[in-house]
């Protein structure tokens, strides 16, 4: 089946420094990527659409600035949060769309915990 | 607007034990939906997808059902094992076929299996 990676799993940064986080889909071309956050215990919230040679879409309330996405390739996407404060510490979650078994779909990555301290 | 609401909240069942969980949705033009499975901190695993002329899939011991026109659908887990442990949550997407487009999620069922 389709495998969408990230990278790195898990990261410790100091607060004001900047982390990148990448989504890779392995074995499809992702013409679509969507960026989430999830707290502990809560719902996927949807931060971003990333689209392949385009500018990101952003949800309300996400700052554009802040989490920077870059959808370089059919195949990655980079979500950068920069100047990470400890507010930013969560569970990030990346999803690729593609066409598979009996229509399209979306395929996570197993996410990125980002502690900030 | 778009909507997906998942029920019950939570659920405690017995191990071997079925259940059911449900999931109910206001999305529009409706495309597909989708079953996820998600163990704590852990991404999100597919189980089933289902279109509109489908009305039940399997998955080993997960059925889902879909009824386009009441638009809701069930997830029903067949004897219960500690490992199902788990978030579900239920995802519904008004993209047209060939483009996933933007997917509606639902908060999810989180549900506990004890030994």
């Amino acid at each position: 089946g389709a495998v969408v990676s990230q990278h790195p799993s898990w990261v410790i940064c100091k607060s004001g420094t900047s982390v990148k986080i990448e989504c890779r889909s392995l074995d499809f071309q992702a013409t679509t990527m969507f960026w989430y956050r999830q707290f502990p215990k809560q719902s996927l919230m949807l931060m971003a659409t990333s689209n392949e040679g385009s500018k990101a879409t952003y949800e309300q309330g996400v700052e554009k600035d802040k989490f920077l996405i870059n959808h370089a390739s059919l195949t990655l996407s980079t979500l950068t949060v920069t100047s990470a404060h400890p507010e930013d510490s969560s569970f990030y979650i990346c999803s690729a769309a593609g066409v598979w078994d009996s229509g399209n779909t979306i395929y996570f990555g197993e996410g990125s915990w980002l502690t900030v301290v | 607007k778009n909507q997906v609401e998942q029920s019950p909240q939570s659920l405690i069942i017995l191990e071997g034990k079925n259940c059911t969980l449900q999931c109910n949705y206001t999305v529009s033009p409706f495309s597909n939906l989708r079953w996820y499975k998600q163990d704590t901190g852990r991404g999100p695993v597919s189980l089933t997808i289902m279109t509109f002329s489908e009305n039940t899939k399997s998955n080993g011991r997960y059925t889902a059902t879909l009824d386009a026109d009441t638009k809701q659908s069930s997830l029903h887990i067949t004897a219960s094992q500690l490992s199902d442990s788990a978030s579900y949550i239920c995802v519904v997407s008004a993209s047209p076929e060939g483009n996933a487009g933007k997917s509606t999620f639902g908060d999810g069922t989180t549900l506990t299996v004890k030994p």
